[in-house]
């Protein structure tokens, strides 16, 4: 089955640093860009950024850029995103989501994983 | 940097009735790169259409997409129950975000 699986939940502290992952099976990881979706709570859809695991070529966006890292091991088809320093406002649930193929018109994201929800409280 | 605006914030029908979606660009984009996806609670958004027309694999011919320039549309033409939920527009590839979403509308049972 074709799936990207995210990692768990987690509850962190303000200042803590957190990785979360995102693993593609079913498909060649290497082909698709996979990106990172952000949507606080009661709210829409954000893109953060985006990688190719085939190569780690990274876009962010801008309002993410500098605030996250996005990385990618492709021995173990898995993407992840990093916080050095969570804030309370990072709560949210972050989804990852497969870009359908390399040309302009196939850039919409077909598959996602079923989210990842961080919670930063003190 | 291009804003899309959907309408209406909620949308009230009911089982049977048509659903037209409205996406409004805050500058021309090309059809060939307008998706709209679908997201029930507590669940991951599902693509419905991409190049603004065409249906993802699995999704019934009741889901419909169109427009052009700045406007597009999304039409659900008899409402099933299991199409209550949330639905994005989204756009890709204009710098200097490369993707972006609607707020969403909220579709819900009258």
């Amino acid at each position: 089955e074709v799936q990207l699986g995210q990692s768990g939940a987690e509850v962190k502290k303000p200042g803590e640093s957190l990785k979360i992952s995102c693993q593609g099976s079913g498909y060649s990881f290497t082909n698709n860009w996979i990106a990172w979706v952000r949507q606080m709570p009661g709210k829409g859809l954000e893109w953060m950024g985006i990688i190719y695991p085939g190569d780690s070529d990274t876009r962010y966006s801008p309002s993410f850029q500098g605030q996250v890292t996005i990385s990618v091991d492709k021995s173990i088809s898995t993407a992840y995103l990093q916080w050095g320093s969570l804030k309370a406002s990072d709560t949210a649930i972050y989804y990852c989501a497969r870009q359908r193929g390399p040309l302009l018109q196939d850039w919409y994201f077909d598959l996602w994983g079923r989210g990842t929800l961080v919670t930063v409280s003190s | 940097e291009i804003v899309l605006t959907q309408s209406p914030g909620t949308l009230s029908l009911s089982p049977g009735e048509r659903a037209t979606l409205s996406c409004r660009a805050s500058q021309s984009v090309s059809s060939t790169y307008l998706a709209w996806y679908q997201q029930k609670p507590g669940q991951a958004p599902r693509l419905l259409i991409y190049g603004a027309s065409t249906r993802a694999t699995g999704i019934p011919d009741r889901f419909s997409g169109s427009g052009s320039g700045t406007d597009f549309t999304l039409t659900i033409s008899r409402l099933e129950p299991a199409d209550f939920a949330v639905y994005y527009c989204q756009q890709y590839g204009t710098s200097p975000s490369l993707y972006t979403f609607g707020q969403g509308t909220k579709l819900e049972i009258k």
